[in-house]
């Protein structure tokens, strides 16, 4: 069985663009959270989705958002990027939000 | 709101000597446990998780973590460690009620020597 997969692997941007990342989640797991790593720390929790609806956010401003389609993938949406941003962008996905996740291999995202 | 502080931000140590990697955390609920793995240039992988029942759990690859409620600790420990050991270590909690979004530490880098 495919694991969580994540698109794409890597990513350059420049200060003020625009990101979209991808993630499909394993097959059958209707739960999907994106977290951000910063090189030297541990991931930040930044949305949950479970059944196309939010139900968690972490402590990140309004330049981020994501949504689930019915298929149970997601994105995850930066907007006017900055450096700080730079980071690994990671997917996680779960039966349900009471499980345990699932990780994907991220997205390395580098804004110049 | 949960808080995991890991104690050491690096461990080094030889191969095939024992080796413990800290975790604390701070919780005002019940809270579920988990220690990750990270590779160079990959994602996390679950390593072992505690959810409820006997406070020692194990993987399949030698760790073991014990649950200690009156310490508020999760300590990571192995009795004899290979090359292949090192890597970035996580440890994470969850609000049982909470929908299982993680909280994780700063993570612990374990350097296995020959």
């Amino acid at each position: 069985d495919a694991g969580v997969t994540q698109s794409p692997t890597h990513l350059i941007k420049t200060r003020g663009q625009h990101v979209t990342l991808r993630c499909s989640p394993i097959s059958g797991h209707k739960s999907v959270s994106w977290y951000q790593q910063v090189l030297g720390q541990g991931p930040q929790f930044i949305f949950q989705y479970y059944e196309k609806e939010e139900r968690g956010r972490g402590n990140f401003p309004d330049r981020f958002s994501a949504r689930q389609f019915p298929n149970y993938s997601s994105e995850l949406n930066v907007n006017a990027l900055l450096l700080g941003d730079s980071a690994l962008y990671l997917c996680a996905s779960s039966l349900s939000p009471n499980y345990g996740y699932t990780f994907g291999s991220g997205t390395r995202l580098t804004v110049v | 709101a949960q808080s995991v502080t890991q104690l050491d931000s690096q461990v080094p140590v030889f191969e095939e000597a024992p080796v413990e990697l800290r975790c604390n955390y701070s919780s005002s609920v019940s809270v579920y446990l988990f220690w990750y793995v990270q590779y160079p240039n990959q994602g996390l992988q679950l390593l072992l998780k505690y959810l409820s029942g006997s406070t020692l759990v194990e993987s399949i690859n030698g760790f073991e973590a014990e649950f200690n409620k009156s310490q508020t600790s999760f300590h990571l420990r192995k009795p004899s460690v290979h090359i292949s050991d090192t890597a970035e270590y996580f440890c994470a909690v969850s609000d049982t009620n909470a929908g299982n979004m993680l909280t994780f530490g700063g993570g612990t880098r374990l350097m296995v020597k020959p």
